[in-house]
């Protein structure tokens, strides 16, 4: 079975542009949950996804955005990029129901200069 | 606000040489305990799941248990390819946001 996967894998823009990241998940999966990582602050939630509806979101700036598909691959989006979102952005796939284990992609690597 | 702490930030072993790796919670009900590794430059790799005071769980060389306040991740006769980051988080209140910890840097040399 295909595990979660992730493109593209390294990114860098310049501060001001805008980002899209794509994460498909694995069959079956219906929930897409995003996270960030720094070394700051660890593994941040961002926003969840499950049947094209947003279900859940995190603390963060209304810069950053997603969206499902109905083949439940998701799409996150990140306007006027500044510096300190320079992170690794890892997308996890589950099967839905609260409490599921979540199956985590490689990440995407963003370089913001 | 639910927490999770792990200790200690890094350790380092000598091959063979066995420890245990903590991770304290405080959450209003627990809906389930997830343990990750995670080698640099990688997405974290699911490894166990808890549910239930007491309950334990085995793979390999690490057995992963719970209390009501804390989990433990024992390593057993370590080998440098157990080196990596481990991992613990809880889901918040909605049960579909994971609560991560800052996670404990594990080095094991020969």
């Amino acid at each position: 079975k295909a595990g979660v996967t992730q493109t593209p894998r390294y990114l860098i823009k310049t501060r001001g542009q805008q980002v899209t990241l794509s994460c498909s998940p694995i069959s079956g999966h219906r929930s897409v949950s995003w996270y960030q990582q720094t070394p700051g602050q660890g593994l941040q939630f961002l926003f969840e996804y499950f049947s094209e509806t947003q279900r859940n979101k995190g603390n963060f700036p209304g810069r950053f955005s997603g969206r499902q598909f109905s083949n439940s691959r998701s799409e996150m989006n990140v306007s006027t990029l500044e510096l300190g979102d320079s992170a690794l952005y890892l997308c996890a796939s589950s099967k839905g129901d609260s409490n599921n284990e979540q199956f985590f992609g490689p990440g995407t690597r963003l370089t913001v200069l | 606000e639910d927490q999770v702490t792990q200790s200690p930030e890094a350790l380092r072993l000598q091959e063979g040489e066995s420890s245990s790796l903590n991770c304290s919670y405080t959450v209003s009900g627990l809906r389930g305990l997830f343990w990750y590794r995670q080698d640099p430059g990688k997405g974290p790799e699911f490894l166990f799941t808890l549910y239930s005071a007491g309950e334990e769980k085995e793979k390999e060389r690490l057995k992963a248990t719970l209390t009501k306040k804390e989990s433990f991740l024992h390593i057993t006769a370590p080998k440098p390819e157990d080196s990596a980051t481990y991992l613990c988080a809880v889901p918040g209140n909605s049960g579909y946001a994971l609560n991560f910890g800052k996670g404990t840097s594990l080095l094991v040399t020969p």
